[in-house]
């Protein structure tokens, strides 16, 4: 199967900072990238849509501003949480795909102090 | 009434037992039925990826679709503990450019 990398695998920063995230498809070039949020026992929430070169459409309720996405090539993409928060700490899982079916990133552990 | 509807378990079988894992969805444009498997803190990984109504199997897994009853499975037979995990059905058509929509996931629990 295809394969999608996250790094890093963890994080902890301090409240106020950014963290970046990065996203990338191994064997395949993703024309389309996803990125959701997941908290403790619950479904993915999808956060974002992007494709290659093209802006980010966001879902509703997911603030633009304060998670900043980059798809700047067809296996690179990034998440960049700005100006991080205690209630930012969750886990990102990003996604890929350049077919029907999505492949999944290993996910990034974001804590925020 | 959501698009997928999926019972969220959790679901506890014993080591051996052949698990019934299930979704309904209410749009008929779908098209591509999908299985994931997520384990706790962990990424999904694709499982199963059938296109249309019928049988598909891998292994000890087979994915079913029945479209006229917008209802689809996934068994497992001879469970093991390592298959302890969420089980994610995903689908996606010609609408909304192909969006996926994911069910919430089936929490199963196999005992030794």
């Amino acid at each position: 199967g295809a394969v999608v990398s996250q790094h890093p695998s963890r994080v902890i920063c301090k409240s106020g900072t950014s963290v970046k995230i990065e996203c990338r498809s191994l064997d395949f070039q993703a024309t389309t990238m996803f990125w959701y949020r997941q908290f403790p026992k619950q479904s993915l929430m999808l956060m974002a849509t992007s494709n290659e070169g093209s802006k980010a459409t966001y879902e509703q309720g997911v603030e633009k501003d304060k998670f900043l996405i980059n798809h700047a090539s067809l296996t690179l993409s990034t998440l960049t949480v700005t100006s991080a928060h205690p209630e930012d700490s969750s886990f990102y899982i990003c996604s890929a795909r350049d077919g029907r079916p999505q492949y999944f990133g290993p996910g990034t552990r974001l804590l925020v102090l | 009434q959501k698009e997928v509807e999926q019972d969220p378990g959790p679901l506890s079988v014993p080591e051996g037992a052949i698990v019934s894992l299930n979704c309904t969805y209410s749009n008929s444009a779908f098209q591509y039925f999908m299985w994931y498997r997520q384990y706790s803190r962990k990424g999904p990984e694709l499982l199963m990826y059938t296109y249309s109504s019928g049988n598909k199997e891998d292994g000890r897994f087979t994915a079913q679709v029945d479209k006229s009853s917008k209802y689809i499975s996934l068994f497992i037979r001879d469970s093991q503990p390592s298959d302890s995990a969420t089980y994610l059905c995903a689908m996606s058509g010609n609408t909304g450019g192909f969006k996926t929509i994911f069910g919430a996931g089936t929490r199963l629990f196999v005992k030794a």
